[in-house]
This record gives structure tokens, sequence and C-alpha cells, in this order.
């Protein structure tokens, strides 16, 4: 079936970098583009950027700009998230998800299970 | 970047009641806008996009309605498995700003 597996928790130190992995697995990887959002404890989403698989091309929301990196490895079907310098305001967990299409709308399915990182001296 | 302000922020309900939530975006946003529900511990999960368009699966007592900066998820004959966080998303433009969350709970 049409999942996303991401890889487990992390516990970084402040201005430690973090490298999240998700897989995806039954549909056809290069047709799709991806996203990550993430979410902090007990607050709401929030969008951080996407690439797509089959031509790397990326946007990343201002916010994060000068310390993320989105990357899709099309032999392993899987894509990454790097998160630089992180500070405290970084602990949540982290979405993976996939940007499917529908009548001319594009929407966020599937999502992966989040990944917690926890950012802590 | 675009606002998507969602009231009520939480409301408590019965089974069976009828729901409304709204959403409302800082501009037009036509009728480029996303609903999720969301579990305790779980990934989100997309109920509606295109405003009004039901999600392959989901049952039929939730729709969706609006356009412009105004939109409305409805569920009507709420369930115990709908008690949950929802959220609109805006998917005219980048950033894909969400709402701040409505938390339906159990009366």
């Amino acid at each position: 079936q049409v999942q996303l597996v991401q890889s487990g928790a992390e516990v970084k130190k402040p201005g430690a970098s973090v490298k999240i992995s998700c897989k995806a697995s039954g549909f056809t990887f290069t047709d799709y583009g991806f996203t990550w959002v993430r979410q902090a404890p007990g607050q709401g989403l929030e969008w951080m950027g996407w690439t797509g698989a089959n031509n790397g091309d990326t946007n990343y929301a201002r916010k994060f700009q000068d310390r993320v990196t989105m990357t899709t490895d099309t032999s392993t079907t899987t894509l990454y998230l790097e998160l630089r310098s992180l500070t405290s305001g970084d602990t949540a967990v982290y979405f993976c998800a996939r940007i499917a299409w529908g009548s001319g709308h594009n929407y966020f399915d599937p999502w992966g299970q989040g990944t917690l990182v926890t950012v802590s001296s | 970047d675009i606002q998507m302000t969602q009231s009520p922020s939480s409301l408590s309900a019965f089974v069976g009641d009828r729901v409304t939530i709204t959403c409302r975006a800082s501009q037009s946003v036509y009728t480029y806008l996303s609903w999720y529900q969301q579990k305790p511990g779980k990934a989100p999960k997309v109920l509606i996009f295109g405003a009004n368009i039901l999600q392959s699966g989901v049952p039929s007592r939730f729709s969706g309605s609006g356009s412009g900066t105004d939109f409305t998820l409805t569920i009507n004959s709420l369930q115990r498995e709908d008690f949950a966080t929802y959220y609109c998303q805006q998917t005219y433009n980048t950033p894909r700003t969400f709402g701040q969350g409505t938390n339906v709970e159990i009366k």
C-alpha cells in the first residue's frame, strides 16, 4: 500500500544538525513531490517546504531557508530533511507527506508517522 | 504570507450533533483550501481538498464549502471517532499556511 515510513526519534544538542529520512513505497516515487511539516509540542502545523522527486527542485519556507535542506534519493525512494543550527525552538514532531493532486488541487496525502526531534543541552 | 484563522479554537459536542468549523483567509485563496483531521499522537489525514471535494474513503458526513476568504467544514451526525483536531490549510501559494486548529471534544 501507499505509505511513508520515517526514521526514529532523535535527541540533539543546541547548535547541532539533524537529518531525518522518509522511505516511500507503494507508488512511483518520481511522479510526485514531497513536503515536510512540523508540529511543536501542543502546537499546530507548520509547513517547512517541499521538494520534487524527479528533478530535486525545492521551495523552502522563508523561516527555514538558510538552515534547511530537503533531498531525495530515487534509487532508494527515500526523502531526507536536514535541519542545522538547532535550538530548543526546533523541538517538534517532523512529518513528511506526499503531494497528491486531484481536480487541479494539491493536498498532502499520505503522511509519514512523524519523527520526534528533541533539542536539549 | 496568507494568514488562516479558524473558529472556534475548541468546541464540545454530543455524539449525533452537527458541528461547523469556520476558516478565514487573510486574502482570497479562491477554492485552494484543504481540511485535515488529526488525532492525538497521529499524523494528520486529509478530509477535503479544493474547498469541497471529499477525499476518497472519507465518510460523507464530512463536507466543505466556501470560496475566496471564508470556508466551512461541517460534520453531520458527529461520531465518536470524529473527536479530534481539525486544521484548514490554504494551497493557493507558498508558504502553505495552516489554521491554528479546532479541537472537537466530547460533551
